[in-house]
């Protein structure tokens, strides 16, 4: 089936530091890869997206590139700041389908 | 920019209760997601609606769970009766539809509907 795999826990860093979070999916064919963004009490907005092998994603300083040979879609961003804490969502959608499936999320928290 | 608009923002129900929620898509939009999200995880997919019609309802837990979109506008969630497992975050999303076009596949999302069953 397709499913989408996030690091394991929340991730505390201080304001411009570097920022990976790792994504590895799982699925048949070329689905398109998404990171969405969720910030306290408010619904998810659309961060980047990428379409097909070697894509980069890029938006508001963040980054990820689509690979297809390790199956990944890791985020980075070179230096963040405070109003950059919020969860992160790493997310697939197969395709020829229009049925978005979500990772578990990271929460990242920025440091002043 | 165009929303997605859904109410309430907060509902606060006692167990055995029916509650519902609305969601009303940008306006041309032809598929109509709603998604849960239980606390510290990532959102769920409940049902999609192509149109009208329920194109994936496989996730919806049918006894107490009931959508529609009747008109292909606008969507109704409901919850009959209400439990403790149900306190949640509902979100409802909507998208252009279609399979060809990324712009398409792009879903954007209400604020969300915060259940808290008591």
């Amino acid at each position: 089936g397709n499913s989408v795999t996030q690091m394991e826990g929340p991730v505390t860093l201080s304001e411009e530091a570097f920022l990976t979070i790792n994504c590895t999916y799982t699925a048949t064919g070329y689905p398109s890869l998404f990171w969405y963004v969720q910030y306290p009490g408010e619904g998810l907005q659309l961060l980047l997206k990428a379409t097909k092998a070697d894509d980069k994603g890029s938006n508001k300083g963040f980054e990820a590139t689509y690979r297809k040979e390790t199956t990944s879609f890791h985020l980075e961003k070179g230096s963040v700041q405070v109003s950059d804490s919020a969860v992160y969502f790493c997310a697939l959608m197969p395709y020829g389908n229009n049925r978005l499936a979500f990772g578990k999320g990271n929460q990242v928290v920025v440091i002043p | 920019e165009a929303e997605v608009a859904q109410s309430p923002r907060y509902k606060i129900t006692e167990k055995s209760q029916a509650v519902a929620f609305w969601c009303d898509p940008i306006s041309g939009h032809a598929t109509l997601y709603w998604y849960r999200q239980i606390l510290g995880q990532g959102p769920e997919l409940l049902v999609q609606f192509q149109d009208e019609s329920v194109v994936d309802d496989s996730q919806l837990p049918k006894d107490r769970f009931s959508a529609e979109r009747l008109k292909g506008v606008d969507s109704t969630l409901k919850i009959q009766p209400a439990e403790l497992g149900d306190s949640a975050m509902y979100l409802c999303a909507s998208s252009e539809g279609g399979t060809v076009t990324l712009k398409a596949n792009v879903l954007t999302f209400g604020a969300g509907s915060r259940l808290t069953v008591l």
